[in-house]
């Protein structure tokens, strides 16, 4: 069965340091590749994403996510964080095969200044 | 201009009441969605909608039913409210199925 695992449940890091947020993934077909974000008290929304193409795939707000197929991984980095990135991040992977949007279970990431 | 609106925010009853949740998006996708976070933020889907059609059910109890009168709405009723339907639930929609998807803020549903 398809599924995504998120390393780490909390991130903490101070501002202006790099960030690493790991995940990977279960499937033996081609998949959609996704990160999202969630601030608190609302909804999700799509960071970057991997349909095809370069591996290594540049979303909003300067973050950057490389697919990595040997490993099955797709790592979510930003080289300098802000207080503002601290939110909720949830990696995502679509199987053409199920139909279905799987989530990891998120990864808290706190900026301390 | 919100892209996918959902009402209500909040939604705070009592066991065993019927309520609705309703879900609109302006942004011509064809493929709706309903999803379920729990209290540790881990998000399943529940429904999905192509073309008014259903195209995935999961495993949901049947007290839960949703309705799409329409390419741009989908519903949510849920009957005989139990305790653990206390979570927050969001409505999404795509441009087809696979696509990047675009959340609503959430409904906030306690049971009391």
């Amino acid at each position: 069965a398809q599924s995504v695992t998120q390393l780490d449940s909390q991130v903490p890091v101070f501002e202006e340091a790099p960030v690493e947020l790991r995940c990977n993934y279960s499937s033996s077909v081609s998949v959609y590749l996704f990160w999202y974000v969630q601030y608190p008290n609302q909804g999700l929304q799509l960071l970057l994403k991997y349909l095809s193409g370069s591996t290594l795939v540049k979303g909003i707000n300067g973050f950057e996510a490389e697919f990595n197929k040997s490993q099955t991984s797709f790592h979510l980095r930003k080289p300098s964080v802000h207080i503002s990135d601290t939110a909720e991040y949830f990696c995502a992977v679509f199987s053409g095969n199920t139909g279905k949007l799987i989530f990891g279970q998120g990864t808290t990431l706190q900026v301390k200044p | 201009d919100t892209a996918v609106s959902q009402t209500p925010k909040y939604l705070v009853t009592q066991m065993g009441n019927d309520k609705s949740i309703k879900c609109e998006q302006n942004l011509g996708h064809d493929t709706m969605y309903w999803y379920k976070q729990d209290s540790k933020k881990f998000l399943k889907i529940m429904f999905s909608y192509n073309n008014k059609e259903l195209i995935i059910n999961e495993t949901v109890p049947n007290r839960f039913s949703p309705k799409s009168p329409d390419k741009a709405h989908l519903n949510l009723h849920i009957n005989s409210l139990e305790l653990g339907d206390s979570a927050v639930y969001f409505c999404a929609s795509s441009q087809d199925i696979g696509q990047p998807q675009h959340f609503g803020d959430g409904t906030r549903l306690s049971i009391l």
